[in-house]
């Protein structure tokens, strides 16, 4: 089953509104990390957060860790219409290589 | 500079055809993936490779078979395809582990419908 599970699975707000997602995850995680998924695109890399960080900043994303609740969230200040896109949390594991990637939440930012 | 790049972008196929979906790197990267992700659905492991040489199987490996046929190239072969491998694949490579940029970046993906 997917490790990661995201809140909503959809969300539409209005532009320059904040737009927060939550991603809860299941078991011990080496970092959490955030992509964004344009239409008919590949995924983009947004951010990568350790388990030792609680929170962490670039640009207008904010992200926040709470392992006690093994939960993330994404938040995008002052949105744009550019930022609609589907956005993606997926766990690190220490020692692997792989990623295990939650189900998404699909943003809409009406102008 | 490329970065990742897959072929083709789209294709269409019967049940019970073969084809080989191909991906090229130019970042240096040892670890390269193959996702696939159906609709309204995040992203599911076939396998992946951690460096030339090796390869694993994934969370949804039936089906499929890998070749890492040197770094920067890894393929992705359906020899008989199913209506239920209708999806976009993608291929992604990481960066070194450890660093602070311990990340993956993608290819564009091929769209794959099977009839």
């Amino acid at each position: 089953s997917q490790q990661g599970e995201e809140d909503p699975q959809a969300l539409s707000i209005q532009e320059g509104e904040n737009a927060t997602m939550n991603c809860s995850y299941k078991t011990s995680i080496n970092n959490l990390q955030w992509y964004r998924q344009n239409s008919g695109r590949g995924l983009v890399h947004l951010i990568l957060i350790r388990s030792n960080e609680r929170e962490k900043h670039s640009g207008r994303l904010r992200v926040t860790l709470d392992t006690s609740k093994k939960s993330s969230s994404l938040l995008i200040t002052a949105s744009r219409a550019a930022d609609t896109a589907s956005y993606f949390c997926a766990s690190g594991f220490q020692g692997a290589q792989k990623l295990v990637f939650g189900q998404g939440t699909r943003l809409t930012i009406n102008p | 500079n490329a970065g990742v790049t897959q072929t083709p972008k789209f294709q269409v196929l019967k049940t019970g055809q073969s084809m080989t979906l191909q991906c090229a790197q130019d970042m240096n990267h040892n670890s390269m993936y193959w996702y696939r992700q159906d609709p309204g659905m995040g992203l599911r492991l076939i396998y992946y490779s951690a460096s030339e040489g090796t390869t694993d199987k994934g969370e949804v490996p039936n089906g499929y078979n890998v070749s890492r046929l040197n770094k920067r190239e890894f393929s992705l072969r359906l020899e008989s395809a199913a209506p239920s491998q209708t999806s976009v694949y993608f291929c992604a490579t990481r960066s070194p582990a450890g660093g602070a940029t311990d990340t993956q970046y993608f290819g564009p993906g091929t769209r794959l419908t099977v009839l």
